[in-house]
């Protein structure tokens, strides 16, 4: 089962920041938190993924909270190609090998 | 770098059939696994294979199989199709698959099964 729990859906204006936030509770010491986003009927897209410190790369900004049992993936300036499924997975490091565990995800519709 | 190839993009097949996918890695990964994505199932892990060698694998029956070669190519079989196995099967390769590396995945193969 999946360790994440993030909300089915949310929407957000074109320009603005959108924020999924993702609830990891149960988090251990040496897992990471990944996300990945699935446009319609195309293969899931690596995002970004942090340990404990907020990560920033091109497309996005992870905000993990001190106790690491959520975090917010940030969009800073969305746009309508932004629109997609968006997936909060937790995965150790070690002796999980390639195995990355998807639940539902967060549909992200981006309006205009 | 080229990204991950999947081959063939669409198929469809008869029940009771079988049907060989194939999934080329990004250069220098040696890291592939199996997805299944189905409208109720969601994303689901197959197999992962590493160095030719199975390293994990995941909750479904035997009919699935794959393989990876020393090229780390891989291939995933199903024998026997079932109606419930029209899915989109994705391939993801990592580096290592272990560790913080990432996985980037293909754009899939989309199966129907009549």
């Amino acid at each position: 089962d999946a360790k994440t729990t993030q909300p089915p859906s949310m929407d957000c204006a074109e320009g603005r920041a959108a924020n999924l936030p993702c609830n990891h509770s149960t988090i251990s010491g040496n897992e990471y938190v990944y996300w990945y986003r699935q446009i319609h009927s195309q293969g899931p897209q690596y995002i970004i993924h942090g340990l404990k410190n907020n990560e920033t790369n091109e497309m996005a900004s992870l905000i993990i909270t001190e106790d690491r049992k959520s975090s917010t993936l940030i969009l800073p300036h969305a746009t309508l190609r932004d629109t997609a499924v968006y997936y909060c997975i937790v995965r150790g490091i070690y002796n999980q090998g390639g195995k990355l565990i998807f639940g539902q995800g967060t549909e992200l519709s981006v309006k205009p | 770098k080229a990204g991950v190839t999947q081959t063939p993009r669409y198929l469809i097949k008869t029940r009771g059939q079988q049907v060989t996918l194939s999934c080329s890695p990004i250069s220098g990964h040696r890291s592939v696994s199996w997805y299944q994505q189905t409208p109720g199932q969601g994303l689901q892990f197959l197999f992962e294979y590493f160095s030719e060698t199975q390293r994990n694998k995941g909750n479904f029956p035997g009919r699935f199989s794959g393989r990876q070669f020393s090229n780390s190519r891989s291939e995933m079989n199903v024998s026997t199709l079932e109606l419930g196995d029209s899915a989109l099967y994705l391939c993801a390769s990592s580096f290592t698959g272990q560790g913080a590396y990432e996985q980037y995945f293909g754009p899939g193969t989309r199966l129907t099964v009549t």
